[in-house]
């Protein structure tokens, strides 16, 4: 089983809707999460972090749920720019290492 | 401030050569972290140094290494390059230790003939 699994989409929507994208993590006594953002060919940028009481930043939403191992991230209002591949990440082990799911691509058509 | 720098942005090599891929990380970040990106997956971590320490090491062979200097610039030497090799290499910067999330490098595109 791998450690951070998300859904790879991909997700194709019009813009304007709302997306939610779900994520599940293995290690119980993973520290901190994260959200990045990665466009085609380039690095990825962090989105936001993720903290246990729920944050927004503008219209992303990001969820965190440590009893179920559970992370998500809602974006309202998509805009054709929100078209990346959505990499959810998680800081664990000793050294604090990122490990990453395998991204969910999103595709916002006009 | 500067953001994190990696060098050369592409390279090819044939099977069996040696690489040496550079990391400059941001101001102010003592901690630099390697990882591997291959096509259609997210990246795995390879190593990180802390203060020019290695303290984690990923499940990569040997015969990747890497170190890092007093500047906290970072290089990761790969040997006996094999096809498998090729993909994306990206040098993230952070301080703490990543605590408050790292900055990644545009990354180095690998080819391996």
């Amino acid at each position: 089983r791998k450690e951070v699994e998300q859904d790879p989409g991909p997700f194709n929507v019009p813009e304007g809707a709302t997306v939610a994208f779900n994520c599940t993590y293995s290690n119980s006594a993973s520290q901190s999460f994260f959200w990045y953002r990665q466009d085609c060919r380039k690095e990825p940028k962090l989105l936001m972090s993720v903290y246990s009481s729920g944050n927004e930043d503008g219209r992303f939403t990001a969820q965190l749920n440590r009893a179920s191992q559970y992370i998500s991230l809602l974006i309202r209002d998509s805009k054709l720019s929100d078209s990346a591949t959505y990499l959810c990440v998680v800081l664990s082990g000793g050294y604090n290492k990122l490990i990453f799911g395998a991204g969910t691509r999103l595709a916002v058509h006009p | 401030e500067t953001g994190v720098t990696q060098s050369p942005t592409h390279l090819i090599k044939t099977r069996g050569q040696q690489v040496t891929l550079r990391c400059s990380s941001q101001s102010g970040h003592n901690t630099v972290s390697w990882y591997q990106q291959a096509l259609g997956q997210g990246p795995q971590f390879i190593f990180q140094y802390y203060r020019e320490e290695e303290n984690g090491r990923g499940n990569f062979p040997p015969r990747f290494s890497g170190l890092q200097f007093p500047n906290y610039s970072s290089e990761l030497n790969v040997n006996a390059l094999e096809l498998d090799d090729s993909a994306l290499y990206l040098c993230a910067s952070s301080t703490d230790r990543g605590n408050y999330g790292y900055t990644f490098g545009s990354g180095t595109r690998l080819t391996v003939v």
